[in-house]
């Protein structure tokens, strides 16, 4: 029973444009949601994170959001550049999970020049 | 920066090796994991550790067994290799605390032949 969910495998976005990765999850449990990026043959790399205790958080180029009765958040970069082509990776752990992170399967995300 | 290293990059096995993945982490983290990516199945936990000589199954247990006898070093062992155990191997560490994020090595691609 997959937990957290990325139903989009992958995304193709033009240079400049927005791009908007999504991820839903299911249990209820989960208060702390970050986002991953892996480039191919390289380890996951942090992007971004956001509690259960907020709706919004932004980092530069890159915001997410949480919807927690929609069990629904979103990662947004504006602009997209070419160089943030990569596998992008949703995560979450639940109260007292001490790190323990779900992953969704991810979204591949192309930035056309 | 936090150093997570995995001592392959890539690693070249016949069917039925004994296989020893290391792990070594620099900044004294409690906790330490190992996962595995497939295309299409995302990061998916094999064991983890919360302290030296402790383990704990993860979603995938099943051929693999780990090792933490001192703090900066988890090692995953494929006590016989099989091809489905073909993959990407994920070291992770974390300091142990909740809302805190994990840092993750460069990967060891396993190819089981």
């Amino acid at each position: 029973d997959q937990q957290v969910k990325q139903n989009s495998p992958s995304l193709s976005v033009q240079e400049g444009r927005i791009s908007i990765l999504n991820c839903d999850y299911t249990n209820s449990m989960f208060d702390y949601f970050l986002w991953y990026k892996k480039y191919p043959a390289e380890g996951p790399t942090f992007l971004i994170s956001i509690s259960s205790i907020k709706d919004k958080n932004e980092d530069g180029r890159f915001t997410v959001f949480l919807n927690k009765s929609a069990k629904h958040l979103s990662l947004h970069i504006v602009p997209s550049q070419p160089g943030d082509s990569a596998v992008y990776f949703c995560a979450a752990s639940a109260r007292g999970g001490s790190e323990k992170l779900v992953f969704g399967k991810g979204t591949k995300l192309t930035v056309n020049p | 920066d936090v150093k997570v290293t995995q001592s392959s990059r890539y690693l070249v096995k016949r069917t039925g090796e004994k296989v020893f993945l290391e792990c070594v982490q620099d900044m004294d983290h409690e906790n330490m994991f190992w996962y595995r990516q497939d295309p299409g199945l995302g990061l998916r936990l094999i064991y983890f550790s919360y302290d030296v000589k402790m383990k704990e199954k993860g979603d995938i247990p099943e051929g693999y067994s780990v090792s933490r006898e001192k703090k900066e070093r988890f090692s995953l062992i494929l006590e016989s290799a099989s091809t489905n155990q073909t993959s990407m191997y994920l070291c992770a560490s974390g300091r142990g605390s909740t809302n805190e994020k994990l840092f993750f090595g460069s990967g060891t691609q396993l190819s089981v032949l």
